[in-house]
């Protein structure tokens, strides 16, 4: 069974650093890209970055861009999201996701998302 | 901010057919394929369309999408209770350099 399990949320003050960590089980994760998406509760989706298979292809929401960090360590079936200088409004509820194929751009998206690991950023 | 534009609300009852429109443009629908995914409340989303028109595994054939232009839609056929979720578009963006989602459609089995 393919499953995607994410920790590391918390409680941080604007201005901090937090790490997320996702990990893959059930499929060969160094044949997937992977994605990060947000989610303020009772609110929509967004999604925020994305890394293909092998680490080359890397994407970020314009939102984030600058302040996060995606990176995978496929030795270890794992995901992170490093989020540098923190935000009120980066509170939310965080997803991984596995893509459909090796790639993060174009077609297919995500075909497994995690349950979420929540990020609460307020002072 | 909110590129792929979805209806806020829809609804049916039960066994009716109901489609949510999501409208893109040349950038990101216009040049690339569709996905749809359900949120059922307090969940994890779920794909239930992806490529425009694919339904993954599982995933049952009451569910159809399909794409024309700069817009995608999603069809439920045989509408069921346990179809009430939100519901939300998602599509790559060529000028972005991003995947976009949909605002949602918050669907209704009255």
């Amino acid at each position: 069974e393919v499953q995607v399990v994410e920790s590391g949320g918390g409680l941080k003050q604007p201005g901090r650093s937090l790490r997320l960590s996702c990990v893959g089980s059930g499929f060969s994760f160094d044949d997937y890209g992977m994605h990060w998406a947000r989610q303020v509760p009772g609110k929509g989706l967004q999604w925020v970055s994305g890394i293909n298979w092998n680490g080359g292809r890397i994407a970020y929401a314009d939102s984030v861009k600058g302040r996060f960090i995606i990176s995978r360590d496929n030795a270890k079936n794992s995901l992170y999201l490093q989020m540098n200088s923190l935000r009120p409004e980066d509170t939310a509820l965080y997803y991984c996701g596995k893509d459909i194929g090796p790639v993060i751009t174009g077609g297919p998206f995500v075909e497994y998302w995690g349950r979420g690991t929540l990020v609460t950023v307020s002072s | 901010q909110t590129v792929l534009t979805q209806p806020p609300s829809a609804s049916g009852t039960p066994g009716q057919t109901v489609t949510i429109s999501c409208s893109g443009s040349g950038s990101n629908i216009g040049r690339n394929t569709a996905n749809w995914y359900q949120q059922l409340p307090g969940t994890a989303p779920r794909a239930v369309i992806f490529s425009n028109n694919q339904r993954p595994s599982g995933v049952p054939g009451r569910f159809s999408g399909s794409k024309s232009g700069t817009a995608a839609s999603l069809a439920i056929s045989g509408l069921q209770s346990e179809d009430e979720a939100d519901y939300y578009c998602a599509a790559w963006d060529d000028s972005l350099d991003a995947w976009l989602f949909g605002g949602g459609t918050k669907l209704t089995v009255l």
